[in-house]
């Protein structure tokens, strides 16, 4: 079956400008993840959502920094006035829901390489 | 906070030789601890894991002991291959996913 997809692949911006990345979780997984990877460096949890609403947005730098979801299914990471330093590769993940738990095994997609000039 | 610290690479080996990547963690309680693999040009794969101290995660000749004593997990394979090459990063879940730096492996034949 489908995994997780995150569009677009790559994605040039220049300082200041806005921009939204999408991930497309696997086909009934309740649960959906955002994590930031720096070169060199490993995952960074950023925002975690079960259903609709973000169960965990601690790993959000700053205000900067927002997502949605709103029908429980695609998410979209917005990212406002970037920075050089917002360069990076944004990875989404999904899991299953047992109980109002989310599983232990995240699937993660291929990441969206962010590059801002 | 909780945090995840593993060797640095690269890690180089010729094939058929053993492989040990060191994974040690910090956290409060009885974190999980995962092993995930990132292969060239694709994305995060999970590995092995283990919940709980004592358990022995394996996967594709690939095995990690949970030790809680020693507060690590550290990955093993007994003979290694060029198709091993990649960046293996140790994790550790309460909750959300607390990843290590990663460590590249490069085997050559």
């Amino acid at each position: 079956g489908a995994g997780v997809s995150q569009t677009p692949s790559n994605k040039v911006t220049e300082k200041g400008k806005y921009v939204e990345l999408r991930c497309d979780p696997i086909s009934g997984h309740t649960a959906l993840y955002w994590y930031r990877q720096s070169l060199g460096q490993g995952p960074e949890f950023l925002i975690y959502f079960q259903g609709t609403g973000a169960a965990d947005d601690s790993g959000l730098p700053n205000d900067r920094f927002f997502a949605v979801r709103p029908e429980g299914s695609v998410s979209t990471l917005k990212i406002q006035r970037t920075e050089r330093g917002d360069s990076a590769v944004y990875l989404c993940a999904s899991s299953v829901v047992h109980g109002g738990r989310a599983a232990e095994t995240q699937y993660f997609g291929p990441g969206t390489r962010l590059l801002v000039l | 906070g909780d945090s995840v610290t593993q060797m640095e690479g690269p890690v180089t080996l010729s094939e058929e030789a053993f492989l040990t990547i060191n994974c040690t963690y910090t956290a409060t309680g009885y974190p999980s601890l995962f092993w995930y693999v990132q292969y060239p040009g694709e994305g995060l794969q999970l590995l092995l894991k283990a919940t709980k101290a004592d358990d022995k995660g394996s996967n594709k000749g690939f095995e990690a002991t949970y030790r809680k004593e020693t507060t690590s997990f550290h990955l093993e394979k007994g003979s290694v291959q060029v198709s091993d090459s990649a960046v293996y990063f140790c994790a550790l879940r309460r909750g959300t996913l607390t990843f290590g730096k990663g460590t590249m492996l490069l085997v050559s034949p």
